[in-house]
């Protein structure tokens, strides 16, 4: 089992410019999360989603949009991206039971420049 | 919400000494989930353990450990015989029992076992 992929592993970005981290999973998880980990803050919680076509905003969600239509992918749309957004990425996954651990992709390090 | 608070900004121990990383926590949930995960210099998050609010008994995986004080809102981790590949961030988080919320994250303590 590939767990949950991320992909690109590294991008740096213009202010202004727009793109696409993409996440994968294929344990049939239900439940789906976008983070941010900002040097010395922990992980934020950006986007998730419980399931296709249902998203919802977590605690940092300004500048960020998510879609789900299939259970296996969770893209996170970064429009007009700006320096702030500098940030390292991750998607993560969890069966729908409360007690279920999150499975981590390796993390998405973007910078804005 | 939740809150987390990890204290301890940097660790540095000895190999095979013993370490305890602290955690508390702020919720007005009385069922949850709290979890500790490490985060090695590769960035992978790799879950170390993790604890039901509503058993008592302290969870317990090889060299990990927690102590669980429910009422003082702790969650802390021992490490016993600590090792070179230990060092790493880890990371105390917080779940409530119901619904699809997230981990809530405390900043993170980062840990050095010294050779």
């Amino acid at each position: 089992n590939a767990g949950v992929t991320q992909t690109p592993k590294f991008r740096i970005l213009k202010i202004g410019q727009s793109m696409t981290l993409q996440c994968a999973q294929d344990m049939n998880h239900n439940y789906m999360y976008w983070y941010r980990q900002d040097p010395g803050m922990g992980l934020k919680l950006i986007y998730y989603s419980v399931g296709a076509g249902i998203t919802d905003k977590g605690e940092v969600p300004n500048g960020y949009n998510v879609s789900r239509s299939t259970t296996e992918d969770f893209p996170l749309r970064l429009e007009l991206a700006a320096p702030s957004q500098t940030s390292v990425y991750f998607c993560a996954s969890s069966q729908d039971r409360a007690n279920s651990p999150l499975h981590f992709g390796n993390g998405t390090r973007l910078t804005v420049t | 919400a939740q809150t987390v608070t990890q204290s301890q900004p940097e660790m540095s121990v000895q190999e095979a000494e013993t370490v305890t990383l602290s955690c508390t926590y702020d919720t007005s949930e009385n069922n949850y989930y709290l979890f500790w995960y490490k985060q090695p210099p590769s960035r992978q998050m790799i879950l170390v353990i993790r604890q039901e609010a509503y058993k008592q008994q302290n969870a317990t995986e090889n060299r990990f450990s927690v102590n669980f004080q429910k009422a003082a809102k702790s969650f802390s981790l021992k490490i016993s015989d600590s090792q070179l590949g230990d060092t790493a961030m880890y990371f105390c988080a917080f779940k409530p029992g119901g619904g699809a919320d997230g981990l809530t994250f405390g900043k993170g303590t980062h840990l050095i076992i010294q050779p």
